[in-house]
């Protein structure tokens, strides 16, 4: 089974509305999580690491403001997109790094369109 | 900065057939190595990952892949595909000496399993 879950999977807004997913670690703690995004046919674009308990490092060129990240627990980060725009419109996937057992695993992706 | 190319955007196969995915990267030192296979609407699933060592890393669902330094390159085998390995494959490096788990992707490589 996944032992990193995305909610939600699949989601549909309208322009200019903000939209959270998250991602757990199940069953194992992971103080550093990352986000990527995935464009049609395209590879994973690393766009922040996430830290618990402290601010996100973003990639170059990722806008902080836009793409907002919490890590408020050792098993859950968020990803907050503000005022979604059709451009915004991609795959949105996760990965958690085991404190303990030093392991990456991946979340199944979440999909996200704005209207 | 690294860089991760995988020349060959789509392969087909016959079911039986050999296979090789190309992956060259760039990147001043020896950065750890990965690759990762997707199925459609899916996260990633790690399939080998080199950290140092023996230079031909065994991996699951019989594929290998074998590190070359002289030519940058981190090419992934498998001696008999089987209809159930068609996928998109993603090869991807991390930085020595960075935070383990933040990876750079290539663009991925399609592979079709012809029957």
């Amino acid at each position: 089974g996944a032992v990193v879950s995305q909610h939600p999977s699949r989601v549909i807004c309208k322009s200019g509305t903000s939209v959270k997913i998250e991602c757990r670690s199940l069953d194992f703690q992971a103080t550093t999580m990352f986000w990527y995004r995935q464009f049609p046919k395209q590879s994973l674009m690393l766009m922040a690491t996430s830290n618990e308990g402290s601010k996100a490092t973003y990639e170059q060129g990722v806008e902080k403001d836009k793409f907002l990240i919490n890590h408020a627990s050792l098993t859950l980060s968020t990803l907050t997109v503000t005022s979604a725009h059709p451009e915004d419109s991609s795959f949105y996937i996760c990965s958690a790094l085991g404190t303990v057992t030093g392991e990456l695993f991946f979340g199944e992706g979440s999909r996200l369109t704005v209207l | 900065a690294q860089s991760v190319t995988q020349p060959d955007i789509h392969i087909t196969v016959s079911e039986g057939a050999s296979l090789e995915l190309r992956c060259n990267y760039s990147y001043g030192a020896t950065p750890y190595l990965f690759w990762y296979v997707q199925s459609p609407g899916q996260g990633l699933q790690l399939l080998l990952k080199y950290f140092s060592g023996d230079t031909l890393v065994q991996g699951i669902k019989g594929f290998e892949a074998e590190f070359k330094r002289s030519q940058s390159s981190f090419n992934l085998r498998k001696p008999s595909v089987h209809w159930s390995d068609a996928a998109e494959y993603f090869c991807a490096v991390g930085a020595r000496g960075s935070t383990l788990g933040r990876l750079y992707f290539g663009r991925g490589t399609q592979l079709t399993v012809w029957p």
